[in-house]
Protein backbone atom coordinates (compact mmCIF):
# COMPACT_ATOMS: atom_id res chain seq x y z
CA UNK A 1 0.00 0.00 0.00
CA UNK A 2 1.52 3.40 -0.39
CA UNK A 3 2.86 5.24 2.30
CA UNK A 4 4.40 8.70 2.82
CA UNK A 5 7.13 9.44 4.91
CA UNK A 6 7.96 12.96 6.45
CA UNK A 7 10.67 12.87 8.36
CA UNK A 8 11.07 15.78 10.36
CA UNK A 9 8.20 16.22 12.24
CA UNK A 10 9.68 19.80 13.33
CA UNK A 11 11.31 22.36 11.92
CA UNK A 12 12.90 25.96 13.32
CA UNK A 13 14.11 28.31 11.43
CA UNK A 14 14.40 31.98 12.09
CA UNK A 15 12.86 34.51 9.77
CA UNK A 16 13.75 35.53 6.20
CA UNK A 17 16.40 32.05 5.84
CA UNK A 18 15.31 29.33 3.19
CA UNK A 19 13.80 26.01 4.37
CA UNK A 20 13.11 22.50 3.02
CA UNK A 21 10.54 20.11 4.42
CA UNK A 22 11.16 16.66 3.11
CA UNK A 23 8.44 13.83 1.65
CA UNK A 24 9.49 10.65 0.38
CA UNK A 25 6.52 8.38 -0.93
CA UNK A 26 6.84 4.63 -0.97
CA UNK A 27 5.94 3.60 -4.75
CA UNK A 28 7.34 3.75 -8.05
CA UNK A 29 3.96 3.58 -9.77
CA UNK A 30 2.96 6.87 -11.10
CA UNK A 31 1.22 9.09 -8.56
CA UNK A 32 -0.06 12.87 -8.18
CA UNK A 33 1.45 14.31 -5.06
CA UNK A 34 -0.03 17.78 -3.08
CA UNK A 35 1.58 19.35 -0.51
CA UNK A 36 -1.32 21.10 2.10
CA UNK A 37 -0.79 23.57 5.15
CA UNK A 38 -2.84 24.03 8.14
CA UNK A 39 -2.38 26.88 10.49
CA UNK A 40 -3.49 26.89 14.28
CA UNK A 41 -7.55 25.57 14.88
CA UNK A 42 -7.92 25.42 11.13
CA UNK A 43 -8.68 23.04 8.62
CA UNK A 44 -5.94 22.17 5.91
CA UNK A 45 -5.61 24.27 2.39
CA UNK A 46 -4.18 23.02 -0.43
CA UNK A 47 -0.52 24.70 -1.14
CA UNK A 48 0.09 23.05 -4.47
CA UNK A 49 -0.30 19.73 -6.47
CA UNK A 50 1.73 17.71 -8.91
CA UNK A 51 0.05 15.64 -11.38
CA UNK A 52 1.55 15.62 -14.60
CA UNK A 53 4.35 18.09 -16.52
CA UNK A 54 6.89 19.80 -15.34
CA UNK A 55 8.58 18.33 -12.44
CA UNK A 56 8.86 22.11 -10.08
CA UNK A 57 5.48 23.04 -8.88
CA UNK A 58 4.84 26.39 -7.68
CA UNK A 59 2.55 26.87 -5.40
CA UNK A 60 0.64 29.73 -3.14
CA UNK A 61 2.84 32.01 -0.60
CA UNK A 62 5.94 31.66 -2.39
CA UNK A 63 6.46 27.57 -1.87
CA UNK A 64 7.45 25.42 -4.48
CA UNK A 65 8.27 21.54 -4.60
CA UNK A 66 10.43 19.58 -7.04
CA UNK A 67 8.83 15.72 -8.17
CA UNK A 68 11.94 13.65 -8.15
CA UNK A 69 10.72 10.04 -9.80
CA UNK A 70 14.28 8.05 -8.85
CA UNK A 71 14.84 9.29 -5.65
CA UNK A 72 10.50 8.91 -4.61
CA UNK A 73 10.49 12.56 -3.37
CA UNK A 74 8.41 15.44 -3.39
CA UNK A 75 10.41 17.91 -1.30
CA UNK A 76 8.70 21.91 -0.44
CA UNK A 77 10.77 24.64 -0.12
CA UNK A 78 10.74 28.39 0.24
CA UNK A 79 13.90 30.65 -0.07
CA UNK A 80 13.03 32.75 2.46
CA UNK A 81 10.13 32.06 5.33
CA UNK A 82 7.74 35.02 7.40
CA UNK A 83 6.78 34.13 10.95
CA UNK A 84 3.11 33.72 9.13
CA UNK A 85 4.87 30.30 7.73
CA UNK A 86 4.44 28.86 10.63
CA UNK A 87 2.11 26.21 10.62
CA UNK A 88 1.67 22.33 10.15
CA UNK A 89 2.61 20.87 6.49
CA UNK A 90 1.56 17.52 5.08
CA UNK A 91 2.73 16.31 2.27
CA UNK A 92 -0.14 13.36 0.41
CA UNK A 93 -0.09 11.11 -2.49
CA UNK A 94 -2.52 8.99 -4.82
CA UNK A 95 -1.73 6.90 -7.24
CA UNK A 96 -2.49 7.21 -10.83
CA UNK A 97 -4.53 4.14 -10.51
CA UNK A 98 -5.58 2.58 -7.30
CA UNK A 99 -8.10 4.47 -5.39
CA UNK A 100 -9.97 7.79 -4.98
CA UNK A 101 -8.59 9.24 -1.88
CA UNK A 102 -4.86 10.75 -0.86
CA UNK A 103 -2.70 9.13 1.62
CA UNK A 104 -1.17 11.72 3.75
CA UNK A 105 2.06 11.88 5.68
CA UNK A 106 2.28 12.79 9.82
CA UNK A 107 3.11 16.40 9.46
CA UNK A 108 5.94 18.71 9.42
CA UNK A 109 5.61 21.52 12.30
CA UNK A 110 7.73 24.75 10.91
CA UNK A 111 7.91 27.07 13.35
CA UNK A 112 9.53 30.57 12.07
CA UNK A 113 11.27 32.74 14.81
CA UNK A 114 12.19 36.33 14.60
CA UNK B 1 -20.00 30.02 -0.68
CA UNK B 2 -19.73 28.12 2.41
CA UNK B 3 -17.84 25.44 0.89
CA UNK B 4 -17.25 22.89 3.81
CA UNK B 5 -19.16 23.14 7.10
CA UNK B 6 -18.96 20.97 9.92
CA UNK B 7 -20.54 21.15 13.24
CA UNK B 8 -20.39 21.21 16.22
CA UNK B 9 -16.86 22.69 16.29
CA UNK B 10 -16.35 21.06 19.92
CA UNK B 11 -18.27 17.97 21.89
CA UNK B 12 -17.23 16.39 25.06
CA UNK B 13 -19.25 12.73 25.13
CA UNK B 14 -19.25 10.32 28.19
CA UNK B 15 -18.03 6.81 27.12
CA UNK B 16 -20.86 4.79 25.63
CA UNK B 17 -22.80 7.79 24.28
CA UNK B 18 -23.44 8.57 20.70
CA UNK B 19 -23.03 11.31 18.55
CA UNK B 20 -23.46 12.52 14.87
CA UNK B 21 -20.66 14.82 13.00
CA UNK B 22 -22.72 16.70 10.56
CA UNK B 23 -20.70 17.50 7.71
CA UNK B 24 -22.01 19.71 4.38
CA UNK B 25 -20.89 21.22 1.29
CA UNK B 26 -22.26 23.21 -1.33
CA UNK B 27 -19.97 22.89 -3.92
CA UNK B 28 -22.10 19.82 -5.73
CA UNK B 29 -18.87 17.62 -5.07
CA UNK B 30 -18.68 13.74 -5.65
CA UNK B 31 -16.12 13.27 -3.43
CA UNK B 32 -16.16 13.05 0.29
CA UNK B 33 -14.19 12.40 2.97
CA UNK B 34 -13.95 11.55 6.59
CA UNK B 35 -10.39 11.75 8.37
CA UNK B 36 -9.24 11.81 11.85
CA UNK B 37 -5.98 13.82 13.00
CA UNK B 38 -4.09 12.95 16.54
CA UNK B 39 -1.19 14.59 17.83
CA UNK B 40 2.17 12.67 15.55
CA UNK B 41 0.17 10.44 13.77
CA UNK B 42 -1.23 12.85 10.40
CA UNK B 43 -4.50 12.47 9.51
CA UNK B 44 -6.26 8.96 8.91
CA UNK B 45 -8.84 7.87 6.91
CA UNK B 46 -12.36 6.74 8.76
CA UNK B 47 -14.58 6.75 5.42
CA UNK B 48 -15.10 7.90 2.20
CA UNK B 49 -17.52 8.50 -0.74
CA UNK B 50 -17.61 8.87 -4.50
CA UNK B 51 -20.93 9.71 -4.69
CA UNK B 52 -24.43 9.94 -3.25
CA UNK B 53 -25.43 6.10 -2.31
CA UNK B 54 -21.88 5.00 -2.45
CA UNK B 55 -19.51 4.90 1.22
CA UNK B 56 -16.26 2.55 1.50
CA UNK B 57 -13.88 2.15 4.51
CA UNK B 58 -11.17 4.04 4.92
CA UNK B 59 -7.95 2.91 7.19
CA UNK B 60 -9.53 3.07 10.35
CA UNK B 61 -13.46 2.51 10.32
CA UNK B 62 -14.14 0.68 13.47
CA UNK B 63 -16.45 2.25 15.69
CA UNK B 64 -18.28 5.04 12.98
CA UNK B 65 -20.35 4.51 10.46
CA UNK B 66 -21.74 7.30 7.51
CA UNK B 67 -24.56 7.58 4.92
CA UNK B 68 -24.72 9.36 1.81
CA UNK B 69 -28.44 10.13 0.80
CA UNK B 70 -27.70 13.23 -1.15
CA UNK B 71 -24.64 14.58 -2.73
CA UNK B 72 -24.43 17.61 -0.07
CA UNK B 73 -24.25 15.93 3.24
CA UNK B 74 -21.91 13.28 4.62
CA UNK B 75 -22.36 12.42 8.43
CA UNK B 76 -20.35 10.83 10.71
CA UNK B 77 -21.57 8.25 13.19
CA UNK B 78 -20.68 7.20 16.26
CA UNK B 79 -22.92 4.35 18.12
CA UNK B 80 -20.49 4.06 21.39
CA UNK B 81 -18.08 6.74 22.16
CA UNK B 82 -14.69 4.97 23.51
CA UNK B 83 -11.58 7.23 24.84
CA UNK B 84 -10.12 6.38 21.48
CA UNK B 85 -12.04 8.14 19.52
CA UNK B 86 -10.79 11.55 21.54
CA UNK B 87 -9.56 13.54 18.44
CA UNK B 88 -9.94 16.20 15.73
CA UNK B 89 -12.33 15.24 13.02
CA UNK B 90 -12.38 16.94 9.32
CA UNK B 91 -14.45 16.63 6.83
CA UNK B 92 -13.50 17.04 3.24
CA UNK B 93 -15.10 17.09 -0.51
CA UNK B 94 -13.65 17.11 -3.75
CA UNK B 95 -14.60 17.67 -7.50
CA UNK B 96 -12.50 15.26 -8.58
CA UNK B 97 -10.70 13.49 -6.05
CA UNK B 98 -7.31 16.02 -6.10
CA UNK B 99 -7.64 18.66 -4.68
CA UNK B 100 -9.54 18.45 -1.48
CA UNK B 101 -11.54 21.23 0.30
CA UNK B 102 -11.31 20.63 4.12
CA UNK B 103 -13.71 21.82 6.55
CA UNK B 104 -12.49 23.37 9.94
CA UNK B 105 -12.83 20.30 12.05
CA UNK B 106 -14.71 19.23 15.30
CA UNK B 107 -12.87 18.53 18.48
CA UNK B 108 -14.25 15.60 20.06
CA UNK B 109 -13.28 14.55 23.60
CA UNK B 110 -14.80 11.18 25.29
CA UNK B 111 -14.62 11.08 28.83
Amino acid sequence: AQSVTQLDSQVPVFEEAPVELRCNYSSSVSVYLFWYVQYPNQGLQLLLKYLSGSTLVKGINGFEAEFNKSQTSFHLRKPSVHISDTAEYFCAVRDLYNTDKLIFGTGTRLQVFP
Amino acid sequence: NAGVTQTPKFRILKIGQSMTLQCTQDMNHNYMYWYRQDPGMGLKLIYYSVGAGITDKGEVPNGYNVSRSTTEDFPLRLELAAPSQTSVYFCASSYDGYGYTFGSGTRLTVV
